[in-house]
């Protein structure tokens, strides 16, 4: 166990739709980073937060968008969902938003299914 | 050009013999880390190892290391003493500095068998 947690583990729902996904980091992790995994596309950086601040962006799409929370959590919300967008949504937390603090903890992930 | 390259898209190995997972990058940032990241096939990713790109020795992790070779922009892993739960995708990442934002990218991966 990472000490990650995601929510849901698994979401199925229809193109046009919103979802929202929510990521807890680990105890102490200012960071988090939010990763897309398709079998297309396979594995793709989204957006880091570090503190409630963006720090890096990805090949995020402009219908997609995350914050972090005050108490850290974050959340990464998909909208006007395409078929395409089915996929593992994976969330990492780490120490710090730098190169200097590199290990990344995983959650379990989130499987998007988009009918 | 791809700023991870993994050639290998499969490999097999035998249970306690020593593997070689390939990795090349391309980046123009002096500041850049180097990632190895486990994926078994219950879908959870697990960090391996990281390489700053002004360490000056090879990361290295229990039974994993980095061969890093700056000047050919390889960051190839190491397993020795291969286990059958070594058996699993495997990824290779960089993080490109803050002057060029900070940007993470993945290789395509490695799928490692351990043969008993």
């Amino acid at each position: 166990d990472s000490g990650v947690t995601q929510t849901p583990k698994h979401l199925i729902t229809a193109t046009g739709q919103r979802v929202t996904l929510r990521c807890s980091p680990r105890s102490g992790d200012l960071s988090v980073y939010w990763y897309q995994q398709s079998l297309d596309q396979g594995l793709q950086f989204l957006i880091q937060y570090y503190n409630g601040e963006e720090r890096a962006k990805g090949n995020i799409l402009e219908r997609f968008s995350a914050q972090q929370f005050p108490d850290l959590h974050s959340e990464l919300n998909l909208s006007s969902l395409e078929l395409g967008d089915s996929a593992l949504y994976f969330c990492a937390s780490s120490a710090t938003g730098s190169l200097d603090l590199y290990e990344q903890y995983f959650g379990p992930g989130t499987r998007l299914t988009v009918t | 050009a791809q700023k991870i390259t993994q050639t290998q898209p499969g490999m097999f190995v035998q249970e306690k013999e020593a593997v070689t997972l390939d990795c090349t990058y391309d980046t123009s940032d002096p500041s850049y880390g180097l990632f190895w990241y486990k994926q078994p096939s219950s879908g959870e990713m697990i960090f391996l190892i990281y390489q700053g790109s002004y360490d000056q020795q090879n990361a290295t992790e229990g039974r994993y290391s980095l061969n890093f070779q700056k000047a050919r922009k390889s960051a190839n892993l190491v397993i020795s003493a291969s286990q059958l739960g070594d058996s699993a995708m495997y990824f290779c990442a960089m993080r490109e500095g803050p002057n060029t934002g900070n940007q993470f990218y993945f290789g395509t991966g490695t799928s490692l068998t351990v043969i008993p």
